[in-house]
């Protein structure tokens, strides 16, 4: 079956421009989390959804958010871009809240900030 | 706060040896602790996951230890090959259901032939 998906997989904006990612979990998934990698912080936790509901969010500033739809697509948005927000934003799909499943990842959108 | 620590930014090992790495963790009682590992360019893959109750996991060339006590786990790679260099990342994730998994920096692998 298909992996997670995230698009796009490359992205240029400008400071203070907002920016909106959206990612496919694999079909049947209904947890999406999202993580911020950059090499200096590594990977780092944004928030999590699961049935169109944010169990759990991460310590990152309010410009940053995102939703779940019903089909369990989900879309992050930044806004207000900033020089740091530079990285790798990756995506990861599990088939249930808990944690003794593992998670999928995407391959990432590669999000550059000028 | 809570802290994950893996043991260095970088590890090189010959071809053929065992590569073993290590991930200490601080302020921290996880219910289970994973291992992924992450290509350049692309995102990390699940390898294993071991609960605290476990001691030892093993699949094929890769065996996980968890020490509660030591706070530590270490991964293995028994008779490496240069296929195996990528960046290993050890994840905590605890008990609730809405914990959040956090990840270490990781330690980048190289396997030399």
């Amino acid at each position: 079956k298909a992996g997670v998906t995230q698009t796009p997989r490359y992205l240029i904006k400008t400071r203070g421009q907002q920016v909106t990612l959206s990612c496919s979990p694999i079909s049947g998934h209904r947890s999406v989390s999202w993580y911020q990698q950059t090499p200096g912080q590594g990977l780092q936790f944004l928030f999590e959804y699961f049935s169109e509901t944010q169990r759990n969010k991460g310590n990152f500033p309010g410009r940053f958010s995102g939703r779940q739809f019903s089909n369990s697509r989900s879309e992050m948005n930044v806004s207000t871009l900033e020089l740091g927000d530079s990285a790798l934003y990756l995506c990861a799909s599990s088939w249930q809240e808990g944690r003794a499943t593992e998670a999928f990842f995407g391959q990432g959108t590669r999000l550059t900030v000028v | 706060s809570q802290k994950i620590e893996q043991n260095s930014e970088a590890l090189n090992i010959q071809e053929g040896k065992t590569a073993t790495l290590t991930c200490n963790y601080t302020n921290y009682s996880p219910a289970y602790l994973q291992w992924y590992r992450q290509d350049p360019g692309r995102g990390p893959v699940f390898l294993l996951l071991i609960r605290e109750n476990e001691k030892e996991k093993r699949k094929e060339r890769l065996k996980v230890t968890f020490d509660t006590t030591l706070k530590q786990s270490l991964f293995h790679i028994t008779a490496s090959q240069p296929a195996d260099s990528a960046t290993y990342l050890c994840a905590l994730v605890g008990y609730s259901s809405a914990s959040k998994i956090i990840f270490g920096s990781g330690t980048r692998l190289s396997i030399r032939p």
